[in-house]
Protein backbone atom coordinates (compact mmCIF):
# COMPACT_ATOMS: atom_id res chain seq x y z
CA UNK A 1 0.00 0.00 0.00
CA UNK A 2 0.95 3.22 -0.86
CA UNK A 3 1.66 5.67 2.07
CA UNK A 4 2.23 10.02 2.41
CA UNK A 5 4.54 11.36 4.73
CA UNK A 6 4.63 15.09 5.56
CA UNK A 7 6.58 15.76 8.37
CA UNK A 8 6.18 19.07 9.08
CA UNK A 9 2.75 19.85 10.94
CA UNK A 10 3.41 23.33 11.34
CA UNK A 11 5.03 26.06 9.04
CA UNK A 12 4.82 29.91 9.22
CA UNK A 13 6.50 32.35 6.46
CA UNK A 14 6.97 36.27 6.48
CA UNK A 15 5.09 37.50 3.85
CA UNK A 16 6.55 38.24 0.33
CA UNK A 17 9.30 35.65 1.91
CA UNK A 18 9.71 32.41 0.76
CA UNK A 19 9.19 28.52 2.18
CA UNK A 20 9.04 25.10 0.92
CA UNK A 21 6.58 22.24 2.34
CA UNK A 22 8.25 18.61 2.54
CA UNK A 23 6.77 15.28 1.22
CA UNK A 24 7.89 11.64 0.83
CA UNK A 25 6.36 8.95 -0.41
CA UNK A 26 6.21 5.18 -0.52
CA UNK A 27 5.21 3.00 -3.67
CA UNK A 28 6.64 0.14 -5.64
CA UNK A 29 5.00 1.52 -9.07
CA UNK A 30 6.25 3.62 -11.37
CA UNK A 31 3.26 5.33 -13.14
CA UNK A 32 1.40 8.04 -10.67
CA UNK A 33 0.29 11.35 -10.15
CA UNK A 34 1.25 13.85 -7.19
CA UNK A 35 -0.34 16.21 -5.83
CA UNK A 36 -0.58 19.91 -3.59
CA UNK A 37 -3.97 20.37 -2.58
CA UNK A 38 -4.49 23.48 0.33
CA UNK A 39 -7.40 23.56 2.44
CA UNK A 40 -8.60 26.77 3.43
CA UNK A 41 -10.77 27.57 6.55
CA UNK A 42 -13.52 27.08 4.06
CA UNK A 43 -12.94 23.25 4.30
CA UNK A 44 -12.50 23.19 0.43
CA UNK A 45 -9.94 22.00 -0.85
CA UNK A 46 -8.04 22.73 -3.76
CA UNK A 47 -5.68 21.68 -6.07
CA UNK A 48 -2.60 23.51 -6.53
CA UNK A 49 0.07 21.82 -8.42
CA UNK A 50 0.22 18.52 -10.00
CA UNK A 51 2.99 16.27 -11.19
CA UNK A 52 3.10 13.10 -13.47
CA UNK A 53 5.47 10.58 -12.36
CA UNK A 54 7.22 9.95 -15.80
CA UNK A 55 7.82 13.63 -16.48
CA UNK A 56 11.22 14.77 -15.40
CA UNK A 57 10.38 18.48 -15.27
CA UNK A 58 9.10 19.86 -12.48
CA UNK A 59 5.90 21.61 -12.68
CA UNK A 60 5.65 25.18 -11.84
CA UNK A 61 2.12 27.27 -11.57
CA UNK A 62 2.37 30.88 -11.16
CA UNK A 63 3.93 31.32 -7.37
CA UNK A 64 4.47 27.24 -7.03
CA UNK A 65 6.71 24.68 -7.89
CA UNK A 66 7.74 21.35 -7.13
CA UNK A 67 10.90 19.92 -6.20
CA UNK A 68 10.48 16.01 -7.84
CA UNK A 69 13.18 13.75 -6.71
CA UNK A 70 11.70 10.47 -8.05
CA UNK A 71 14.56 8.14 -6.75
CA UNK A 72 13.98 9.69 -3.32
CA UNK A 73 10.41 9.88 -3.33
CA UNK A 74 9.62 12.91 -1.92
CA UNK A 75 7.89 15.95 -3.24
CA UNK A 76 8.25 19.24 -1.66
CA UNK A 77 6.46 22.72 -2.54
CA UNK A 78 7.64 25.67 -2.87
CA UNK A 79 5.94 28.66 -2.54
CA UNK A 80 7.47 31.79 -3.69
CA UNK A 81 6.40 35.95 -2.30
CA UNK A 82 3.97 34.41 0.00
CA UNK A 83 0.59 36.18 0.72
CA UNK A 84 -1.74 36.10 3.42
CA UNK A 85 -4.14 34.32 0.71
CA UNK A 86 -1.88 31.60 1.03
CA UNK A 87 -2.56 30.58 4.84
CA UNK A 88 -4.04 27.13 4.99
CA UNK A 89 -3.53 23.52 5.50
CA UNK A 90 -1.19 21.98 2.78
CA UNK A 91 -2.21 18.16 2.14
CA UNK A 92 -0.15 15.96 -0.48
CA UNK A 93 -1.44 13.42 -1.89
CA UNK A 94 -0.54 10.04 -4.19
CA UNK A 95 -2.52 8.45 -6.62
CA UNK A 96 -1.55 5.95 -9.22
CA UNK A 97 -2.29 5.72 -12.87
CA UNK A 98 -2.47 2.48 -14.22
CA UNK A 99 -5.64 1.29 -16.26
CA UNK A 100 -7.80 -0.75 -13.95
CA UNK A 101 -5.53 0.34 -10.34
CA UNK A 102 -7.23 1.67 -7.58
CA UNK A 103 -7.98 5.64 -8.48
CA UNK A 104 -8.61 7.35 -5.02
CA UNK A 105 -5.99 9.86 -3.50
CA UNK A 106 -3.64 8.86 -0.72
CA UNK A 107 -3.01 11.77 1.86
CA UNK A 108 -0.49 12.82 3.80
CA UNK A 109 -0.90 14.24 7.30
CA UNK A 110 -0.87 18.38 5.88
CA UNK A 111 0.90 20.80 7.18
CA UNK A 112 -0.48 24.14 8.45
CA UNK A 113 1.07 26.92 7.01
CA UNK A 114 0.47 30.42 8.91
CA UNK A 115 1.73 33.61 6.96
CA UNK A 116 2.91 36.62 9.10
CA UNK A 117 2.00 39.90 8.07
CA UNK B 1 -20.04 26.21 -14.17
CA UNK B 2 -21.40 25.48 -10.52
CA UNK B 3 -18.71 23.46 -8.40
CA UNK B 4 -19.15 20.69 -6.40
CA UNK B 5 -22.17 20.77 -4.13
CA UNK B 6 -22.79 18.81 -0.73
CA UNK B 7 -25.29 18.95 1.55
CA UNK B 8 -26.98 19.90 3.66
CA UNK B 9 -23.69 21.85 4.95
CA UNK B 10 -23.41 20.76 8.79
CA UNK B 11 -25.25 17.73 10.52
CA UNK B 12 -25.91 16.99 14.63
CA UNK B 13 -27.24 13.10 14.53
CA UNK B 14 -27.18 11.36 17.71
CA UNK B 15 -26.05 7.92 17.90
CA UNK B 16 -27.59 5.26 16.66
CA UNK B 17 -29.65 7.02 14.30
CA UNK B 18 -28.66 7.05 10.31
CA UNK B 19 -27.85 9.58 8.09
CA UNK B 20 -27.60 10.44 4.26
CA UNK B 21 -25.59 12.96 2.69
CA UNK B 22 -25.88 14.33 -1.15
CA UNK B 23 -23.30 15.55 -3.43
CA UNK B 24 -23.91 16.76 -6.65
CA UNK B 25 -20.87 16.63 -8.87
CA UNK B 26 -19.72 19.28 -11.90
CA UNK B 27 -21.48 18.94 -14.21
CA UNK B 28 -20.56 16.61 -17.18
CA UNK B 29 -18.42 14.45 -14.20
CA UNK B 30 -19.12 10.99 -13.63
CA UNK B 31 -16.75 10.53 -11.28
CA UNK B 32 -17.43 10.52 -7.68
CA UNK B 33 -15.60 9.98 -4.84
CA UNK B 34 -15.73 10.53 -0.71
CA UNK B 35 -13.40 11.31 1.79
CA UNK B 36 -13.85 11.11 5.84
CA UNK B 37 -11.41 13.27 7.01
CA UNK B 38 -10.92 13.43 11.21
CA UNK B 39 -8.25 15.11 13.21
CA UNK B 40 -6.57 12.06 14.75
CA UNK B 41 -6.90 9.68 11.21
CA UNK B 42 -6.73 12.68 8.65
CA UNK B 43 -7.68 12.09 5.18
CA UNK B 44 -9.59 8.59 4.31
CA UNK B 45 -10.99 7.11 1.29
CA UNK B 46 -14.68 5.86 1.28
CA UNK B 47 -15.66 4.81 -2.10
CA UNK B 48 -15.77 5.70 -5.47
CA UNK B 49 -18.35 5.35 -7.91
CA UNK B 50 -18.08 5.84 -11.63
CA UNK B 51 -21.19 5.61 -13.93
CA UNK B 52 -23.33 4.48 -11.37
CA UNK B 53 -20.92 1.44 -10.14
CA UNK B 54 -18.64 1.27 -7.26
CA UNK B 55 -15.48 0.48 -8.71
CA UNK B 56 -13.25 0.54 -5.18
CA UNK B 57 -14.09 0.83 -1.61
CA UNK B 58 -11.79 1.76 1.26
CA UNK B 59 -11.52 -0.29 4.74
CA UNK B 60 -14.38 1.26 6.14
CA UNK B 61 -17.45 -0.80 8.14
CA UNK B 62 -20.54 -2.30 6.38
CA UNK B 63 -22.52 0.56 8.21
CA UNK B 64 -20.94 2.93 5.00
CA UNK B 65 -22.27 2.44 1.56
CA UNK B 66 -23.30 4.56 -1.15
CA UNK B 67 -24.68 4.49 -4.85
CA UNK B 68 -24.67 7.16 -7.89
CA UNK B 69 -27.73 7.77 -9.66
CA UNK B 70 -28.03 8.12 -13.40
CA UNK B 71 -27.27 11.79 -13.14
CA UNK B 72 -23.95 11.41 -11.65
CA UNK B 73 -25.36 12.45 -8.27
CA UNK B 74 -24.37 10.65 -4.71
CA UNK B 75 -25.25 9.85 -2.01
CA UNK B 76 -23.59 8.15 0.83
CA UNK B 77 -25.37 6.31 4.10
CA UNK B 78 -24.18 5.60 7.65
CA UNK B 79 -26.32 3.62 9.35
CA UNK B 80 -26.19 3.22 13.68
CA UNK B 81 -23.97 6.26 13.99
CA UNK B 82 -21.17 6.19 16.18
CA UNK B 83 -19.65 8.94 17.89
CA UNK B 84 -16.26 8.31 16.09
CA UNK B 85 -18.17 8.81 12.78
CA UNK B 86 -17.98 12.35 13.94
CA UNK B 87 -16.22 14.29 10.62
CA UNK B 88 -15.72 16.37 7.61
CA UNK B 89 -17.40 14.21 4.84
CA UNK B 90 -15.56 15.44 1.36
CA UNK B 91 -17.08 14.86 -2.25
CA UNK B 92 -14.72 14.94 -5.18
CA UNK B 93 -15.66 14.83 -8.45
CA UNK B 94 -14.18 14.29 -11.88
CA UNK B 95 -14.20 13.01 -15.36
CA UNK B 96 -11.97 10.38 -14.98
CA UNK B 97 -8.98 8.54 -13.69
CA UNK B 98 -6.38 11.05 -16.02
CA UNK B 99 -8.31 14.09 -14.84
CA UNK B 100 -8.11 16.79 -11.97
CA UNK B 101 -10.32 15.89 -8.57
CA UNK B 102 -12.48 18.60 -7.47
CA UNK B 103 -13.93 18.48 -3.69
CA UNK B 104 -16.79 20.20 -2.64
CA UNK B 105 -17.22 22.15 0.87
CA UNK B 106 -17.76 18.87 2.77
CA UNK B 107 -20.58 18.18 5.32
CA UNK B 108 -19.51 18.44 8.78
CA UNK B 109 -21.17 15.10 10.94
CA UNK B 110 -20.96 15.54 14.46
CA UNK B 111 -22.76 12.74 16.29
CA UNK B 112 -23.55 13.29 19.82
Amino acid sequence: AQTVTQSQPEMSVQEAETVTLSCTYDTSESDYYLFWYKQPPSRQMILVIRQEAYKQQNATENRFSVNFQKAAKSFSLKISDSQLGDAAMYFCAYRTSGPGSARQLTFGSGTQLTVLP
Amino acid sequence: KAGVTQTPRYLIKTRGQQVTLSCSPISGHRSVSWYQQTPGQGLQFLFEYFSETQRNKGNFPGRFSGRQFSNSRSEMNVSTLELGDSALYLCASSLGQAYQAFFGQGTRLTVV
